[in-house]
């Protein structure tokens, strides 16, 4: 069975400063997706950013780039000149199968 | 035009009752799915159909019933609903099959609270 993990319960980071999200999961699967979810106060799920395991390169999406190192299982998700819109829980997830599987999430505060 | 719509958005109900969240998606996705986040915001996988087709079915209980007429539409029924079932259900949808496409569209969540 595959599981997502998100070590950091909180992170706090200063206004136009850069923070980095960890997660790391683990599946025997060589296929498969990856991506971060952003759920603000509104609770609405927002796709910040996806990668999929065949691609090599890192995807980005304007300021938030991920790190994808594949043999470790590892996807950190950095957003940098952090903005107060920026804060949210992030929810790191797998997806194998058809299957989305989510971390415990991490709580992105930004300070002015 | 809303992607993937839920209603409704907020539920309080007492204990023992039934009742239906709908969800409609109008993104041509194949795929729709329930999830239920709890209190600690954990969320889980409870059903997903494709066309129709009841694909995943976590263990939940049977008092959680789906229901999928066509493929734009997937209805969560929940009876004899208990205080633990207190959380919010997202619909989602995707459309499988092609990697280029594979993503997740979710609903805003319906916040269910049973008394």
């Amino acid at each position: 069975a595959q599981t997502v993990t998100q070590s950091q319960p909180e992170m706090s980071v200063q206004e136009a400063e850069t923070v980095t999200l960890s997660c790391t999961y683990d599946t025997s699967e060589s296929d498969y997706y990856l991506f971060w979810y952003k759920q603000p106060p509104s609770r609405q799920m927002i796709l910040v950013i996806r990668q999929e395991a065949y691609k090599q390169q890192n995807a980005t999406e304007n300021r938030f780039s991920v790190n994808f190192q594949k043999a470790a299982k590892s996807f950190s998700l950095k957003i940098s000149d952090s903005q107060l819109g920026d804060a949210a829980m992030y929810f790191c997830a797998f997806d194998s199968w058809g299957k989305l599987q989510f971390g415990a999430g991490t709580q992105v505060v930004v300070t002015p | 035009d809303t992607a993937v719509s839920q209603t409704p958005k907020y539920l309080v109900t007492q204990m023992g009752n039934d009742k239906s969240i709908k969800c409609e998606q109008n993104l041509g996705h194949d795929t729709m799915y329930w999830y239920k986040q709890d209190s600690k915001k954990f969320l889980k996988i409870m059903f997903s159909y494709n066309n129709k087709e009841l694909i995943i079915n976590e263990t939940v209980p049977n008092r959680f019933s789906p229901k999928s007429p066509d493929k734009a539409h997937l209805n969560l029924h929940i009876n004899s609903l208990e205080l633990g079932d207190s959380a919010v259900y997202f619909c989602a949808s995707s459309q499988t099959g092609t990697k280029a496409s594979r993503g997740y569209t979710f609903g805003s969540g319906t916040r269910l609270t049973v008394v």
